[in-house]
């Protein structure tokens, strides 16, 4: 079964770029989708944008000129990246497959997730 | 979120049934999904296209849609069904959460 786990810096300082790293194992990011989402402490869920396996991105509006997302075949993990971060971009951060229909999309499984803390 | 409305919280006695809705105009694609919370996870799909479970979850979590209104229902709620559950759909191109409901069970 698929399984995913996110790794990066736990801390990142205010104006600084976040990164993380998902690793996939048990299946190949050469197919499906794949994204990203977070969770600020207390709060509710947010998506932040999908990878697919011929490179093709999509980005959240609200976070669009702020994100990059990318994959490595060859290691089998996708990675994120946040530039410019403020207090407002700490949250627990989750990687998920995401499938896609036309109409439809839904995400499983998801990663255990990893709080990233931005600080001043 | 404001693109899906759900109730704050849903209380209900264990071994009856439990209602949690997901309202808005995201919803006019006549599909919905569902991922289960419990304290210090991450979430868990527990109902996709709607009406559909992953496999390994119970028979007693089921969905439905209606006009541009989604319900989860859990017949004959346990306790470790308490947890938090957000709603799912998709907007043109990008996916929008519902800003969750607090599930308790006693």
């Amino acid at each position: 079964q698929v399984q995913l786990q996110e790794s990066g810096p736990r801390l990142v300082r205010s104006s600084e770029t976040l990164s993380l790293t998902c690793t996939v194992s048990g299946g190949s990011i050469s197919s499906y989708y794949w994204s990203w989402m977070r969770q600020p402490p207390g709060k509710g869920l947010e998506w932040i944008g999908f990878l697919y396996h011929n490179g093709k991105t999509n980005y959240s509006s609200a976070l669009k000129s702020r994100v990059t997302i990318s994959g490595d075949t060859s290691k089998n993990q996708f990675s994120l990246n946040v530039t410019s971060v403020t207090a407002a971009d700490t949250a627990v951060y989750y990687c998920a497959r995401h499938f896609a229909a036309e109409v439809h999309t839904w995400f499983d499984p998801w990663g255990q997730g990893t709080l990233v803390t931005v600080s001043s | 979120s404001d693109d899906l409305t759900q109730p704050p919280s849903v209380s209900v006695s264990p071994g009856q049934t439990a209602s949690i809705t997901c309202s808005g105009d995201k919803l006019r694609t006549k599909y919905a999904c569902w991922y289960q919370q419990k304290a210090g996870q991450s979430p868990a799909l527990v109902i996709f296209q709607s009406s559909r479970r992953p496999s390994g979850i119970p028979e007693r979590f089921s969905g439905s849609i209606s006009g541009k209104t989604a319900t989860l229902t859990i017949s004959g709620t346990q306790t470790m069904d308490e947890a938090d559950y957000f709603c799912q759909a998709w907007d043109s191109t990008t996916p929008v959460f519902g800003g969750g409901t607090k599930l308790t069970v006693l």
